[in-house]
């Protein structure tokens, strides 16, 4: 089984819903991470949870949020979906007591289209 | 601040060829950097990631990349491609503040 998981895999939605991304690790690592990628522009950073008690906005929080259920669960919601947010979006995890640089796994993805 | 540039979007190399991918750092500080690759329809696996341990670094896939502080490179290399090869591949810094900053990514393909 993966060590990260992401549900759904792909979805369509129209402007205007919410709705929600979730992340499942087992890797037991503390730190997780929610990213965007759009062609070009490489990987960017939207949510960061380094424990269930610690959230930080990333680079492109703005119309986004986060909850950290568990240790393991990570979800990304868009309160209210507009057709720019089409983009596909990775949850990774990091142990920081690797040591730095901490190596990033990612799951496999969610392609998110907002019609 | 930190960060990375990557040079060339595209790159086609045929089958047996060198592979030779360019990422350039800007850092006030020494730097922690990585390559990670993308295969089609997966999520990103590291490659290599440079410690300070030792400036050529390898990696998983018969990948090497080298630093060099005076140019400011770490580009990543492949003596020979093999069409599974083929995919995204992305340079990438640690900032320090235990983010990772990635650059903007380079597909590979692989002509038989």
């Amino acid at each position: 089984d993966a060590d990260v998981t992401q549900t759904p895999r792909n979805r369509i939605t129209k402007t205007g819903k919410r709705i929600m991304l979730e992340c499942s690790q087992t890797k037991g690592h503390d730190r997780m991470y929610w990213y965007r990628q759009d062609p070009g522009l490489g990987l960017r950073l939207i949510y960061y949870s380094f424990d269930v008690k610690d959230i930080n906005k990333g680079e492109i929080s703005d119309g986004y949020s986060v909850s950290r259920q568990a240790q393991a669960k990570f979800s990304l919601s868009l309160e209210s979906a507009i057709p720019n947010q089409t983009a596909l979006y990775f949850c990774a995890t990091s142990d920081p007591g690797s040591g730095r640089p901490e190596t990033q796994y990612f799951g496999p993805g969610t392609r998110l289209l907002v019609l | 601040a930190q960060s990375v540039t990557q040079l060339g979007s595209h790159v086609s190399v045929s089958e047996g060829a060198l592979v030779l991918l360019r990422c350039n750092y800007s850092s006030s500080v020494p730097p922690y950097l990585f390559w990670y690759v993308q295969y089609p329809n997966q999520g990103l696996q590291l490659l290599l990631k440079y410690t300070s341990a030792a400036t050529l670094v390898k990696g998983i896939n018969g990948f090497e990349a080298e630093f060099k502080k005076s140019e400011t490179s770490f580009h990543l290399t492949k003596p020979s491609a093999h069409m599974s090869d083929a995919a995204e591949y992305f340079c990438a810094v640690d900032t320090g503040g235990f983010k990772t900053i990635f650059g903007a990514g380079t597909r590979l393909f692989v002509k038989a």
